[in-house]
């Protein structure tokens, strides 16, 4: 099963500060997505990014958020100005070994805006 | 658009009773269906999923759930509650412009001594 961590499992920001959130799955993907969970609410997709290209997106993936793959190892969400209503657990995902129909998520970064 | 509901927003079972976990789905396209489960302050894992072969899917842990067309519905279930299967449970579905999942908003799982 493939794994995936997410830096920094933690963290606190001020309101309108940039942020930027990093899923480094363990061996090489060129797929991957971002999800989000609001404190008690549902998951909710954000992107998805393939071969360096958003392939997918939702309405809440406003111009605000963005998605890189800078290095071809690990991938980030930045959050160029955060509001308030950006505190949520964000979790990346990759397709697991069972294939596209399948998704892994990493353990999340829990994003705290004050 | 894939969408799915949860019906019970709690449920509460004691140990050794039959968990039943209720998902219907809407959707316009024969449906990918999943279930997740979130431990406390981890991230999703997968139970098992409907990729259109059997319509009885076995997943981790004991659990299991059944695709029923005519009823738009794919419930989880499992015959005999542990303690460690407290937890949050998420049914799914896949989007049908790509692979995106399409989450419910969760059923918390109780189990009683």
């Amino acid at each position: 099963e493939p794994e995936v961590t997410q830096t920094p499992s933690h963290q606190v920001t001020q309101m309108g500060q940039e942020v930027i959130l990093r899923c480094v799955p363990i061996s090489n993907h060129l797929y991957f997505y971002w999800y989000r969970q609001i404190l008690g609410q549902k998951v909710e997709f954000l992107v998805s990014f393939y071969n360096n290209e958003i392939s997918e997106k939702s309405e809440i993936f406003d111009d605000q958020f963005s998605v890189e793959r800078p290095d071809g190892s690990n991938f980030t969400l930045k959050i160029r100005s955060t509001k308030l209503e950006d505190s949520a657990m964000y979790f990346c995902a990759i397709p697991s070994s069972g294939g596209f129909n399948e998704q892994f998520f990493g353990p999340g970064t829990r994003l705290t805006v004050l | 658009a894939q969408s799915v509901t949860q019906l019970g927003s709690h449920v509460s079972v004691s140990e050794g009773a039959l968990v039943l976990l209720r998902c219907n789905y809407s959707s316009s396209v024969p449906p990918y269906l999943f279930w997740y489960v979130q431990y406390p302050n981890q991230g999703l894992q997968l139970l098992l999923k409907y990729t259109s072969a059997a319509t009885l899917v076995k997943g981790i842990n004991g659990f299991e759930a059944e695709f029923k067309k005519s009823e738009t519905s794919f419930h989880l279930t499992k015959p005999s509650a542990h303690m460690s299967d407290a937890a949050e449970y998420f049914c799914a579905v896949r989007s049908n412009s790509g692979y995106a999942l399409n989450f419910g908003k969760g059923t918390s799982l109780l189990v009683t001594p």
